[in-house]
């Protein structure tokens, strides 16, 4: 159950795009479409923003969006908005009815 | 809307025991899987346990299996995390959270576990 690797922070100036990493192995991230990314302002609860790899809840917008290769997955945010700046964790299902969260990547907007 | 609620947070000493509860509104408790999550002062997050909508399959996270008890009580819309044998690792914030389609798509706003002499 270690924790699926993302880079510490990443960054954009406001309507350009930030792509953000999940890697993992083949028993979790690699092993199952059950990949999800979670948006955490600070003080605030996670906020789902993709499921099942690539899909997108109601109501969030289409400038989050995500996909995956082999043992990564990927969160890109396109048209960056001062409201995108956040944490952003992956969580992937690693089998056996366990779950292993990112270790978390904070982006800034510039 | 889909609501949860934690309670129950404290402060406690090491080896002490604190039972945090979640209480569900706005949709269908009982259809539901059920997680706790935590996440320690300025860290990422940490996947906890699992329940599943009968209460009859429980999942644990290997840094809190044998000491940390997830239940439920559909009747009260509540969900429940034992904890036991309390570390000072242990301090976080706990959040309950719902499941659908492999993500969790409700959170409560967490309630904090502070374990410390």
């Amino acid at each position: 159950q270690s924790a699926l690797t993302q880079p510490p922070s990443a960054s954009g100036s406001p309507g350009q795009s930030v792509t953000i990493s999940c890697t993992g192995t083949s028993s979790d991230v690699g092993g199952y479409n059950y990949v999800s990314w979670y948006q955490q302002h600070p003080g605030k609860a996670p906020k789902l923003i993709i499921y099942e790899v690539t899909k997108r809840p109601s109501g969030v917008p289409d400038r989050f969006s995500a996909s995956k290769s082999g043992n990564t997955a990927f969160l890109t945010v396109s048209g960056l908005q001062a409201e995108d700046e956040a944490d952003y964790y992956c969580k992937s299902y690693g089998g056996y009815n366990v779950y292993v969260f990112g270790t978390g990547t904070k982006v800034t907007v510039l | 809307e889909a609501q949860l609620v934690e309670s129950g947070g404290d402060s406690v000493q090491p080896g002490g025991s604190l039972r945090l509860s979640c209480t569900g509104s706005g949709f269908t408790f009982s259809s539901y899987w059920l997680t706790w999550v935590r996440q320690a002062p300025g860290k990422g997050l940490e996947w906890v346990a699992n329940i599943n909508q009968y209460g009859s399959e429980k999942f644990y996270a290997d840094p809190v299996k044998g000491r940390f008890t997830i239940s439920r009580d559909n009747d009260k819309k509540s969900l429940y995390l034992q904890l036991n044998n309390l570390r000072a690792d242990d301090t976080a914030i706990y959040f309950c959270a719902r499941y659908w389609r492999w993500g969790c798509d409700y959170w409560g706003q967490g309630t904090l576990v502070t374990v410390s002499s």
